[in-house]
């Protein structure tokens, strides 16, 4: 079975540009979620989608980062303008939603470098 | 809101001896704690949950442990091996799987 699919795995690109992360969630999940992992901060959560609608977006940094999700298969993360202090790697993971707590699937993760 | 904390930092271990890390959680509404597993480079990768209406779980030669009275929760691993040797990060949950996670955990397994 194919896992959480993230592209690109790497991007290294000077600070101002445009980011665009993209996310391929397990087939027949509806959760999403969107993490940023730092040796100083660890683990954040950004923001969440449950069944396509954004549900918490409360860790989102700031109005540089926005994420959408048009359908059940795809989800992207963008950061516009760029800052150096952004380079982190990002994680996508999906799970199924539920009245109970579901298992969370991490993708390969997208390591980003800003310049 | 939640907040996780994981002890220790770092843990060295020898080889065939036990490892025990340690977490609280702040919200005694929480009732899903996950244990992820992260070799360097590599995506986190559960190995273990535990929900509130159980004390314990296993798998193999690992098992974790929740006490909610005091709000804590700790993974056990048994018979380490060097594989074995990855961050391990703890995390809570309530309703609406939002996961907060602890700091992690560096595990050495010394051969």
């Amino acid at each position: 079975d194919a896992g959480v699919i993230q592209s690109p795995r790497h991007e290294v690109t000077e600070m101002g540009q445009e980011v665009t992360l993209r996310c391929k969630p397990i087939s027949g999940h509806n959760s999403l979620f969107w993490y940023r992992q730092t040796m100083m901060r660890g683990l954040e959560l950004l923001i969440y989608f449950n069944n396509n609608v954004p549900i918490d977006d409360s860790g989102m940094p700031e109005d540089r980062f926005s994420a959408k999700m048009p359908n059940a298969s795809f989800s992207t993360l963008k950061i516009q303008p760029s800052e150096p202090r952004d380079s982190a790697v990002y994680f996508c993971a999906s799970s199924l939603a539920g009245t109970s707590n579901q298992p969370q699937h991490f993708g390969d993760g997208t390591r980003l470098s800003i310049l | 809101g939640e907040n996780v904390e994981q002890h220790p930092s770092t843990l060295s271990v020898q080889e065939g001896d036990s490892a025990v890390i340690k977490c609280t959680y702040s919200d005694s509404a929480s009732n899903y704690f996950p244990w992820y597993k992260q070799e360097l480079g590599k995506r986190p990768q559960l190995i273990i949950d535990i929900r509130s209406n159980v004390g314990e779980k296993k798998d193999q030669r690992i098992a974790v442990t929740l006490n909610k009275t005091a709000k804590h929760f700790s993974l056990h691993i048994t018979e380490t091996q060097p594989e074995d040797s990855a961050v391990y990060f703890c995390a809570a949950s309530k309703h609406g799987n939002k996961l907060v996670f602890g700091a992690g955990t560096i595990l050495r397994v010394k051969s």
